[in-house]
């Protein structure tokens, strides 16, 4: 089955240690999405790509940086992660960026730091 | 701003019994609204969508949901509910971000519980 893949669901680090999640896709999608959820809340988007062209929001720390090697792969960079960047983080992808088609999420890597 | 309001944190409701999460939106032009449930540890799946035609929409595992533009809503509804609908159920809808990409702006979340 076609399918948005997030490895690994469970990530520890250390405060301050750089920790880079992987998501990848078999629905040949253009638009991938990173976002952040905490405690059940609704999840918060970081940033998209639009085939190479990176979207990132406004209120985005720099702390976090993507790169979208091709088509299939996107990643998430925490350059130095702090207490508060404890959460999971959300990988979804849709085929364009019109926002009128459903977009397709991975299960997620849960983030925790020490 | 394009936003949505899930005026419930939690919905409890027996099993067999009919179940509606509510949700209300503010958008200026038409709206483009989404459900989504989020089971325990997994990521959010896309249950339905309205984006335009019927005010009734059927979407996944049996649910539907009703838009009403006089009273700007989109509840989420099933007939009769099953303990395995128990999740958190997200309403979203499309808002601009600019450089002609459009986002998902989600409502906090409502926590269904299906009582057996």
């Amino acid at each position: 089955d076609a399918m948005v893949i997030q490895n690994p669901r469970y990530q520890v680090t250390q405060f301050g240690k750089p920790v880079t999640l992987s998501c990848s896709q078999t629905l040949n999608h253009n638009v991938m999405y990173w976002y952040q959820q905490k405690s059940s809340q609704a999840p918060k988007l970081l940033f998209h790509y639009y085939d190479k062209d990176f979207n990132n929001e406004a209120d985005t720390p720099d702390n976090f940086q993507s790169r979208r090697p091709n088509t299939s792969f996107c990643f998430l960079d925490i350059r130095s992660p702090g207490l508060g960047d404890a959460a999971m983080y959300l990988c979804a992808t849709s085929r364009e960026a019109g926002g009128y088609q459903p977009q397709h999420f991975g299960d997620g890597t849960r983030l925790s730091i020490l | 701003a394009q936003s949505v309001a899930q005026p419930e944190d939690q919905v409890n409701v027996a099993e067999g019994n009919p179940l509606t999460v509510k949700c209300t939106y503010s958008v200026s032009g038409n709206p483009y609204l989404f459900w989504y449930v989020q089971y325990p540890n997994r990521g959010l799946q896309f249950l339905l969508k309205y984006i335009t035609g019927d005010n009734l929409v059927k979407g996944s595992y049996g649910f539907e949901a009703e838009f009403n533009k006089s009273q700007t809503s989109f509840h989420l509804k099933k007939p009769s509910a099953l303990v395995s609908d128990s999740a958190l159920y997200f309403c979203a809808v499309r808002a601009y971000s600019g450089a002609g990409s459009y986002q998902l702006t989600f409502g906090k979340g409502t926590k269904l519980s299906v009582i057996p």
